[in-house]
Order: structure tokens, then C-alpha cells, then sequence
């Protein structure tokens, strides 16, 4: 079973520019989860959707960040235009909805290995 | 809101020493608490959870966890530790019963196993 996704894996672009990330989760997840790393800090929470819907993004720190999940399968995160301080490792998270209740803590989420943005 | 103080950013150790990673969360109610491990070029993994029951709570690799709630804590350990386990380690914790799996995370531990 293919893992989470993550395209680019590291990107590198200017300051004022346009860049999109792009996650695909496991097949079957309704859960999508957006986090981000900045220089070494905490993992911290972006957003969350259930299938197209998004769920929670309380953590989104501006609207220069724009996500999007159509279809409810891939999504994507697109940073417009790009500051410095967005510089980190973005990750994606996947996880399936539960069977028995779905507003239930299911626990564990399934990570993609990053992207690494690097906003000079 | 959630916290989680990860007490060690950088540990060093040598092969078959124990390793014992330090977490704190602050949060008022019960909480659902997991250590994360993201190995050299690979994706974040889960290594154990706690939910409820047994306070100690056996992961993957050998790792193992204790849940003292009137410390909040949720210290991970190891008795040896293999090169292999030179990783990074992150301990998170969710609401319980919160809708979906909205981790709040520690800063992280660099853990070395020197061989």
C-alpha cells in the first residue's frame, strides 16, 4: 500500500514568488492534515479537511496560504507570494475516518516525508 | 490551548546505553498522548500511543512509555538503545474526543547512538 505522498520534496524560490505543494494521501483517508516546521521549532497544525471540506484551519497563518482539496482526494497548499519567514518543512498527514463514531480520535496519523521549502 | 515541552533538544548516547526522552503537556482535561519518531530521510512514525488503561504503554523497536497524569508527563524510554534508533522524537497530544487527530507537538529530540 502506497504511503503519503508529498511533491516537491524541496523547493526553492524567491521571495514574492508562487509555490504549490501538493499531497496525496493514502487511498481511502477522508483525513487530511497539513503541518509545518519552521527552523527547528515545533511541529505545528495548518489545517485539517474530511474529505473536500476543510474541518479546521485555525492554524493557517495568513491568507497567503491557500489550500484546496477537490474531489476529496489530493490537495494542495499554495503560498502567494511567498515571504521568507514561510521557509520550513511542510508536512501531510493522512488518516482514516472511524467506523465507529466519526467524531472519534482515531489516534494515529500517516505522515509524508516533507516538503522543504526554502524562500530566499 | 495545548502544550508539550519536550525537556532535551539534543541527547548523545552510546550503544546499549538507556535513553529516557523527558515530555510535559499542559492541558486541562484528558488528553490523548503519542510519541512520533522521524528516522534520517524518512516520514514521521508513530512509536506508541496512550489512550486510556495501563499507564505504561509498549510501542514499536522496544520503546515503551509511562503516563503519569499528576505530572502530566509521558516520558519515552528505552533500556538499550541500537544505532538505529538515532532519530529524531517527538511527543504530541490531542484533545480527547476531539473530531479528527489535531496534534499539538514538542520541539523535538535529536537523539545520537554513537556505535
Amino acid at each position: 500500500e502506497a504511503g503519503v505522498t508529498q511533491f516537491p520534496s524541496h523547493s526553492v524560490i524567491e521571495k514574492g514568488q508562487t509555490v504549490t505543494l501538493r499531497c496525496d494521501p493514502i487511498s481511502g483517508h477522508d483525513n487530511l492534515y497539513w503541518y509545518r516546521r519552521v527552523m527547528g521549532k515545533e511541529i505545528k497544525f495548518l489545517l485539517h479537511f474530511v474529505k473536500e471540506s476543510k474541518q479546521d484551519e485555525s492554524g493557517m497563518p495568513n491568507n497567503r496560504f491557500l489550500a484546496e482539496r477537490t474531489g476529496g482526494t489530493y490537495s494542495t497548499l499554495k503560498v502567494q507570494p511567498a515571504e521568507l519567514e514561510d521557509s520550513g518543512v511542510y508536512f501531510c498527514a493522512s488518516s482514516p475516518r472511524s467506523q465507529t463514531d466519526p467524531s472519534a480520535n482515531t489516534g494515529e496519523l500517516f505522515f509524508g516525508e516533507g516538503s522543504r521549502l526554502t524562500v530566499l | 490551548a495545548q502544550s508539550v515541552s519536550q525537556h532535551n533538544h539534543h541527547v548523545i548516547l552510546s550503544e546499549a546505553a538507556s535513553l529516557e526522552l523527558g515530555c510535559n503537556y499542559s492541558y486541562g482535561g484528558t488528553v490523548n498522548l503519542f510519541w512520533y519518531v522521524q528516522y534520517p530521510g524518512q516520514h514521521l512514525q508513530l512509536l506508541l500511543k496512550y489512550f486510556s488503561g495501563d499507564p505504561l504503554v509498549k510501542g514499536i523497536k522496544g520503546f515503551e512509555a509511562e503516563f503519569i497524569k499528576s505530572k502530566f508527563s509521558f516520558n519515552l524510554r528505552k533500556p538499550s538503545v541500537q544505532w538505529s534508533d538515532t532519530a529524531e522524537y517527538f511527543c504530541a497530544v490531542t484533545a480527547w474526543g476531539a473530531a479528527g487527530n489535531k496534534l499539538t507537538f514538542g520541539g523535538g529530540t535529536r537523539v545520537l547512538v554513537k556505535p
